[in-house]
């Protein structure tokens, strides 16, 4: 079946620094990936839409210049937290839709990341 | 919008016990249905799904029927196991949409 890699699993950094995590669709060709931010016991917010070959669409109230989305190949989208803080400590989680699978099919999730900023 | 509304957790239960997490959508169209699953520090999985009316989705015991007269979706497991705690996603997407939207999530722990 589809399977989505997303590393790190988990991160510690310096208030101030940048962090990069990596989803990769590791069966198939993802052309929309999609990346959330889930706070500690809620729901997952949709941050953007990562789209092959184009820019990342971003859901309202998500920082664009904070978190960089590319998505530069078929099986890779990155999200770039820059100057992390605190505040940005959070379970980041991307998915991926196979497109050869029918519309109305589930995406398939990465593990997530666990960033926390110290 | 589109929305999902999940029964407020946690739920906490005995071995062999009975499991309902209700689920109820307000949608402009048809959407397909889900509920995903996330056990701890992991991502989500997804449970099961039903894309039409009186679709009956099924997987690892537990069972969900997209009811369109109720717009519900309810989850439902005979005997729960301490292996089933986790945290449970009611979800839709539309058609013509490739975004998920998720259910504020429940928290479920089964007790032996």
């Amino acid at each position: 079946g589809a399977v989505v890699s997303q590393h790190p699993s988990w991160v510690i950094c310096k208030s101030g620094t940048s962090v990069k995590i990596e989803c990769r669709s590791l069966d198939f060709q993802a052309t929309t990936m999609f990346w959330y931010r889930q706070f500690p016991k809620q729901s997952l917010m949709l941050m953007a839409t990562s789209n092959e070959g184009s820019k990342a669409t971003y859901e309202q109230g998500v920082e664009k210049d904070k978190f960089l989305i590319n998505h530069a190949s078929l099986t890779l989208s990155t999200l770039t937290v820059t100057s992390a803080h605190p505040e940005d400590s959070s379970f980041y989680i991307c998915s991926a839709r196979d497109p050869d699978r029918p519309s109305t099919y589930g995406y398939t999730f990465g593990s997530g990341t666990r960033l926390t900023v110290v | 919008g589109d929305s999902v509304t999940q029964m407020e957790g946690p739920v906490t239960l005995s071995e062999e016990a009975f499991l309902t997490i209700n689920c109820t959508y307000t949608a402009t169209g048809y959407p397909s249905l889900f509920w995903y699953v996330q056990y701890p520090g992991e991502g989500l999985q997804l449970l099961l799904k039903a894309t039409k009316a009186d679709d009956k989705g099924s997987n690892k015991g537990f069972e969900a029927t997209y009811r369109k007269e109720t717009t519900s979706f309810h989850l439902e497991k005979g005997s729960v196991q301490v292996s089933d705690s986790a945290v449970y996603f009611c979800a839709l997407k539309m058609d013509n949409d490739y975004k998920l939207s998720f259910g504020a999530g429940t928290t479920v722990t089964v007790r032996a």
